[in-house]
């Protein structure tokens, strides 16, 4: 298997823009989360889905973020508008999610660097 | 609701030297605990986790876990240090009760020569 594929891996941007980040779980799990980490916050959950409904989203910072799965193999995490305090590595990982999501091992993807200028 | 405190920022140990890494958490009932840890520009790595069976842990190059109720720790121990072992420590704590996962602030282990 492939594991967690995220994409873009870097991403500049300029304030105001949209911003979207895509990510492709392990076929077979059911459980997606996603992380913001920057020097100053350390890493941050944003927000986790188990068999595609949101099961915790109280880390997502503010209406500017939102995240969905289209599908039960893919997320997108946009910001809309971005401003240059969104600059961090966003990461993704899956799970197996069968029973407890918050307790199963993640595996997460490479990451991805936005820049917001 | 839970909450998880890595005692240490950072850690600078000698090659060959033992490694601890310390990790307090509070839960309100049984946790499941895990260490991740992240190489630099790279995603996190489960090292072990803990759910309520052995309390003693052994992962992945040769760390261990001792879970701890009567302390509320879970700290993380290797016998002997290598190079490759510098990177960033997550201690990681959830409860089957709810929904919440908590990640402690990390620790950065520095391997001296």
């Amino acid at each position: 298997d492939a594991g967690v594929i995220q994409s873009p891996r870097h991403e500049v941007t300029e304030m105001g823009q949209e911003v979207t980040l895509r990510c492709k779980l392990i076929s077979g799990h059911n459980s997606l989360f996603w992380y913001r980490q920057t020097m100053m916050r350390g890493l941050e959950l944003l927000i986790y889905f188990n068999n595609n409904v949101p099961i915790d989203d109280s880390g997502m910072p503010e209406d500017r973020f939102s995240a969905k799965m289209p599908n039960a193999s893919f997320s997108t995490l946009k910001i809309q508008p971005s401003e240059p305090r969104d600059s961090a590595v966003y990461f993704c990982a899956s799970s197996l999610g069968q029973v407890n999501p918050s307790t199963d091992t993640q595996y997460f993807g490479p990451g991805t660097r936005l820049t917001v200028l | 609701a839970q909450s998880v405190t890595q005692l240490d920022s950072h850690v600078s140990v000698s090659e060959g030297t033992p490694v601890l890494l310390r990790c307090n958490y509070s839960s309100s009932y049984s946790p499941s605990l895990f260490w991740y840890v992240q190489h630099p520009n790279k995603g996190l790595q489960l090292l072990l986790k803990y759910t309520s069976a052995a309390t003693l842990v052994k992962g992945i190059n040769g760390f261990e876990a001792e879970f701890k109720k009567s302390e509320t720790s879970f700290h993380l121990t290797k016998p002997s240090a290598h190079m490759s072992d510098a990177a960033e420590y997550f201690c990681v704590v959830s409860e089957r009760t709810n929904d919440k996962i908590i990640f402690g602030k990390g620790t950065r282990l520095h391997i001296l020569p």
